[in-house]
């Protein structure tokens, strides 16, 4: 079974830290692009970042550069997210997904159930 | 700028059809798009990719009452024989230059 399951989240002050995960499993997680998208509470879905099969193209959305880090490690089947300097309007939860391919970034097409990051003093 | 614009909300009877609008921004009216569902309290799922020329690719399992077509900027997802279990958010995204696009997403509710 296809299966991606995201750890990490927690409650963490303004201006603070930190780094999600993803594990994957029933698939060659080397094959494909990876995404985060997060969820603000009673919000639409937002883009925040993908990275390529072998990690040669990361991109991220304009409000999270500068502050976030995608990284993955095929040799773990995992991908990471590092969120730095952590404002009130990251609070969200954070999905985990699978793209279409292994080179160029399209389409999600497996999700995780997600992680839930709350920006609060 | 590419943009995705969504109806906030639709609504529809049990066993009846709806289909949903994802309207492209202008001088992109040639991107493919895809369809997303979020029922209550879940994470998304993949429902399909919809292209320019009204052909689609549906996502594993997904039955044959979702099914995607096109005409100009508009890309639209059709459900037949609803379903209580269709009550759901369905998001449209698209891509490019390694950026991705949700629309706002349409709230359907089966009554």
């Amino acid at each position: 079974e296809v299966q991606l399951v995201e750890s990490g989240g927690g409650l963490v002050k303004p201006g603070g830290s930190l780094r999600l995960s993803c594990e994957a499993s029933g698939f060659s997680f080397n094959s494909f692009c990876m995404h985060w998208v997060r969820q603000a509470p009673g919000k639409g879905l937002e883009w925040v970042s993908s990275i390529t099969s072998t990690s040669d193209y990361i991109y991220y959305a304009d409000s999270v550069k500068g502050r976030f880090t995608i990284s993955r490690d095929n040799a773990k089947n995992s991908l990471h997210l590092q969120v730095n300097s952590l404002r009130a309007e990251d609070t969200a939860v954070y999905y985990c997904a699978r793209d279409l391919t292994s080179t160029t970034v399209t389409i999600p097409d497996v999700w995780g159930k997600g992680t839930t990051v709350t920006v609060s003093s | 700028q590419l943009v995705l614009t969504q109806s906030p909300s639709a609504s529809a009877s049990l066993g009846a059809s709806v289909k949903l609008t994802c309207t492209l921004s202008s001088g992109h009216s040639n991107y493919a798009i895809a369809w997303h569902q979020q029922q209550p309290e879940k994470g998304p799922r993949y429902l399909m990719k919809v292209n320019r020329d009204g052909s689609h690719t549906k996502g594993d399992g997904i039955p044959d009452r979702f099914s995607g077509s096109s005409s100009g900027a508009e890309r639209y997802l059709a459900i037949s024989s609803l379903q209580s279990e269709d009550e759901a958010d369905y998001y449209c995204q698209t891509w490019g230059a390694g950026i991705q696009v949700f629309g706002g997403g349409t709230k359907l509710t089966v009554l």
